[in-house]
């Protein structure tokens, strides 16, 4: 159980057009979703925080009108990344919970691998 | 405002030997919890085990094992019998925030297991 997809799991586009990367929990219904974006050879970072029909919580530094999130049902969330740039390269990884989670686990996606060229 | 620090960036162990993964954490939330993952080559968030802060005893899953030092602030990761797919990079996390349920990662120490 508590499975979450990604999709896709590479991309590559152009710089200055937009990517929309798809996160499903499978098999729960995932109250909250969250945002994470990781750098070669570093940490994972979160970017934001997004709850079943509510407006995401972006972390501080990451610009909201750039990376556009919307949970639009308990199965699924999406990050845009808009007028990507090449510095935008990176891999991002979402993870979900519910309110049944032990211990409030976040499952985590497979990650997508962003390419900006 | 909370912290997780693991300061090694590499480690090695022998194959079928056991290996310790620093973590040191601060936070001012009487309430966290505490996580491990693992992250293969192939970037996938893998769960190996949670230590809540009112957990009294030190928590285990199968051959990982988590040495919970409260007053230490410390939540180190023991690998018994480490084996070659055990070669990985691994990251300690804290829960933190209350209701919104964040995690924050350390830097991660990468682990090669050695025949």
């Amino acid at each position: 159980g508590a499975v979450v997809s990604q999709h896709p799991s590479r991309v590559i586009c152009k710089s200055g057009t937009s990517v929309k990367i798809e996160c499903r929990s499978l098999d729960f219904q995932a109250t909250t979703m969250f945002w994470y974006r990781q750098f070669p050879k570093q940490s994972l970072m979160l970017m934001a925080t997004s709850n079943e029909g509510s407006k995401a919580t972006y972390e501080q530094g990451v610009e909201k009108d750039k990376f556009l999130i919307n949970h639009a049902s308990l199965t699924l969330s999406t990050l845009t990344v808009t007028s990507a740039h090449p510095e935008d390269s990176s891999f991002y990884i979402c993870s979900a919970s519910s309110v049944d989670s032990p211990s409030y686990e976040q499952y985590f996606g497979p990650g997508t691998r962003l390419t900006v060229t | 405002a909370q912290k997780i620090t693991q300061t090694q960036p590499g480690m090695f162990v022998q194959e079928k030997e056991a290996v310790t993964l620093d973590c040191t954490y601060d936070t001012s939330d009487p309430s966290y919890g505490l996580f491990w993952y693992k992250q293969p080559s192939s970037g996938e968030m893998i769960f190996l085990i949670y230590q809540g802060s009112y957990d009294q005893q030190n928590a285990t899953e199968g051959r990982y094992s988590l040495n919970f030092q409260k007053a230490r602030k410390s939540a180190n990761l023991v690998i018994s019998a480490s084996q070659l797919g055990d070669s990985a990079m691994y990251f300690c996390a804290m829960r933190y925030g209350g209701a919104t349920n964040k995690l924050i990662f350390g830097t991660g120490t990468l682990l090669a297991v050695q025949p």
